[in-house]
């Protein structure tokens, strides 16, 4: 059961375009929704993360665009460039017990062309 | 400061051999994760531990143990691998253990092939 689903699968995007990765999540119990990035031969490694209560947050050339009511979540790379070309998860976060857990999205693999 | 280490970086297996994935974090987290990584599936939980001296199941917990050795140490053991088990095994930390916003750090993982 996948229960953040991300879209697409791969992206192709000039250098300088905007990059776009979707979002969607089922459980009402995520309350923190982080996006990671990862490299080749790399762990993955925090990038931005939104809390429900706010629509939008950018950072630098990022931004994260948040609507609770449709459960839905997107990441935005402004002026991609070819350094931005990695693998992009969303994720949500909710408390289990004692301690908190990720649900990974699937993926998204960005190519940045020079 | 090395942050989360993992070891071995690669391994090959035979179906039926045993193995042992080692972790350790200098960050003096109390959380500890296990994630497999595959092709089109994002990474997905195994084991984790809020604490020293607690485990907990996590998505696809089954043909795996793991031990938490001590605040440092995660370790993730296969007893009997197959090769549904292929795949990279990601490490991660965090802290503080139910801080809202907590960041997991993770290690450079290890690449497991079963045959």
């Amino acid at each position: 059961q996948q229960q953040v689903k991300q879209s697409p699968q791969s992206l192709i995007v000039q250098k300088g375009g905007i990059s776009i990765i979707n979002c969607a999540y089922e459980n009402t119990a995520f309350d923190y929704f982080p996006w990671y990035q990862q490299f080749p031969g790399k762990g993955p490694a925090l990038l931005i993360a939104i809390r429900p209560d706010v629509s939008e947050k950018k950072e630098g050339r990022f931004t994260i665009s948040f609507n609770k009511s449709a459960k839905q979540f997107s990441l935005h790379i402004m002026d991609s460039q070819p350094g931005d070309s990695a693998t992009y998860f969303c994720a949500a976060s909710r408390r289990s017990g004692s301690a908190r857990q990720l649900t990974f999205g699937s993926g998204t693999q960005l190519t940045v062309l020079p | 400061n090395a942050g989360v280490t993992q070891t071995p970086k690669f391994q090959v297996l035979k179906t039926g051999q045993s193995m042992t994935l080692q972790c350790a974090q200098d960050m003096n987290h109390n959380s500890m994760y296990w994630y497999r990584q595959d092709p089109g599936m994002g990474l997905r939980l195994i084991y984790y531990s809020a604490s020293e001296g607690t485990t907990d199941k996590g998505e696809v917990p089954n043909g795996y143990n793991v031990s938490r050795l001590n605040k440092r140490e995660f370790s993730l053991r296969l007893e009997s691998a197959a090769p549904s088990q292929t795949s990279v095994y990601f490490c991660a930390s965090s802290e503080p253990r139910t801080r809202l916003y907590n960041e997991q750090f993770f290690g450079p993982g290890t690449r497991l092939t079963v045959l």
